[in-house]
């Protein structure tokens, strides 16, 4: 059983709707969590992170953690055809393995106009 | 991104053959990571290296070898290059002095083992 489990999709949506993509996890040490997009034949940005549990908004875009379930989720709002991308989800713990990043399938998304 | 910089982009390679991915940054980052892509798997690391003396294997790094030229420049070969090898190969960077783990990826190297 991989650590990180990411539905690879693909995922298709109409411009303007609310995307919702997710992760879960089975090592209780990831403390940060993060999300990366990465475009077609580009190499993966990191998009935004959270430490712990909680939310974190950037523009149309929200992060979630939940340790209790080992579950993280990023919401897009209205989203646009220029968020079609492929979005991984990666985690890292503290400690000696601080830094070293388990990555999950990532999700390919398009967004149709 | 040119802070990260990977050669060759591309390359078509026969079995048996030894082959070297290089990577440069100019991003003065201490850490530096190689990852290769395969559909449906995600990135998996390979090796990181978190300063020029700190060589670490990674999930998969059996069939592969590193070296930290400098703090600058991390490489990657393949001593005897086999067909389930070909994937796209990523090198990243990070700043021990920032957050550590937010990572800077290069544009990827596009390798084919016939």
């Amino acid at each position: 059983q991989k650590e990180v489990e990411q539905d690879p999709g693909p995922l298709s949506v109409p411009e303007g709707a609310i995307v919702s993509l997710n992760c879960t996890y089975s090592n209780s040490a990831f403390q940060y969590f993060m999300w990366y997009r990465q475009y077609s034949r580009k190499g993966p940005e990191l998009l935004m992170y959270t430490y712990s549990s909680g939310n974190k908004e950037d523009g149309r875009f929200t992060a979630q953690v939940d340790k209790s379930s080992k579950y993280i989720s990023l919401f897009i709002r209205d989203s646009q055809p220029s968020d079609s991308a492929t979005y991984l989800c990666a985690m890292t713990g503290s400690g000696t393995s601080y830094g070293k990043l388990t990555f999950g399938q990532g999700t390919i998304l398009t967004v149709h106009p | 991104d040119a802070d990260v910089t990977q050669t060759p982009r591309n390359r078509i390679t026969k079995t048996g053959k030894r082959i070297m991915l290089e990577c440069s940054q100019t991003k003065g980052h201490d850490r530096m990571y190689w990852y290769r892509q395969d559909p449906g798997l995600g990135l998996r690391l390979i090796y990181y290296s978190f300063d020029v003396k700190d060589i670490n294997k990674g999930e998969i790094s059996d069939g592969y070898s590193v070296s930290r030229q400098a703090q600058a420049k991390f490489s990657l070969s393949l001593e005897s290059a086999i067909p389930n090898q070909t994937a796209l190969y990523f090198c990243a960077t990070s700043d021990s002095h920032g957050t550590g783990f937010e990572q800077y990826f290069g544009p990827g190297t596009r390798l084919t083992v016939t």
